[in-house]
């Protein structure tokens, strides 16, 4: 079981900031690393999957970068929406094992 | 198409009761996760079915929870003499081909069981 820290744990935006948050994980033995959205009564949706150190993940207005040698991964949101108003979990794997480590997750509430 | 479905979507129980949790995986996946989650911890392994192997069980938390994957579809989590602290939800995900792909897979989560044992 990995060491998972998303931080930070809520966060509250208006509607059209931009905002980031951070997960942070041990950078021995990197296998992959995931981002779900998980929104209030709905299921967990899987946003990116990211195996490479520099890697870079676009979605709409939601973007990702990946620095396993430091042990950090970045998600990004422009120009936030109600909509993306959710809970955002990482959740890593290490070489070896196929079951990823969930972290705790950040939520994020965008006001109108 | 459909996607994964669990059932029941609430159960409220009393300690000490048995309690049966279904999940319907995305046909033809051969990979079947089951997670927890408590309140304010993050999602929380507990059992990996893969295909017809031996499943993965590392994360049950005791003897009191046990699973089944019968056909290699439908997947029941039993947790026996229920305790407070099995109070969660419970999710169950599953892949495409799971370590058989490299592990790198998306999971596609179902929308959950919200336990609570009084």
């Amino acid at each position: 079981i990995l060491n998972v820290e998303q931080s930070p744990q809520s966060l509250h935006v208006q509607e059209g900031d931009s905002t980031n948050f951070t997960c942070s994980f041990p950078s021995s033995n990197f296998y992959a690393l995931h981002w779900y959205r998980w929104e209030t009564a709905k299921s967990p949706e899987a946003l990116f999957v990211m195996t490479l150190n520099g890697d870079e993940k676009k979605k709409g207005r939601i973007s990702a970068t990946l620095n396993t040698k430091e042990g950090y991964s970045y998600l990004y949101i422009k120009g936030s929406q109600p909509e993306d108003s959710a809970t955002y979990l990482c959740a890593p794997q290490s070489g070896g094992s196929y079951i990823p480590t969930f972290g705790r997750g950040t939520s994020l509430i965008v006001h109108p | 198409g459909a996607g994964v479905s669990q059932s029941p979507s609430n159960k409220v129980t009393e300690k000490g009761k048995d309690v049966e949790l279904r999940c319907d995986p995305i046909s033809g996946h051969t990979a079947l996760y089951w997670y927890r989650q408590s309140l304010g911890q993050g999602l929380e392994f507990l059992i990996y079915f893969q295909g017809n192997s031996a499943p993965d069980k590392s994360g049950l938390p005791s003897d009191r929870f046990s699973a089944e994957r019968t056909g290699g579809s439908v997947s029941t989590l039993t947790i026996q003499r229920t305790q407070q602290e099995d109070s969660a939800v419970y999710l169950c995900a599953s892949s495409s081909m799971g370590w058989l792909a490299g592990g790198q897979e998306t999971q596609y989560f179902g929308p959950g069981t919200r336990l609570l044992v009084l």
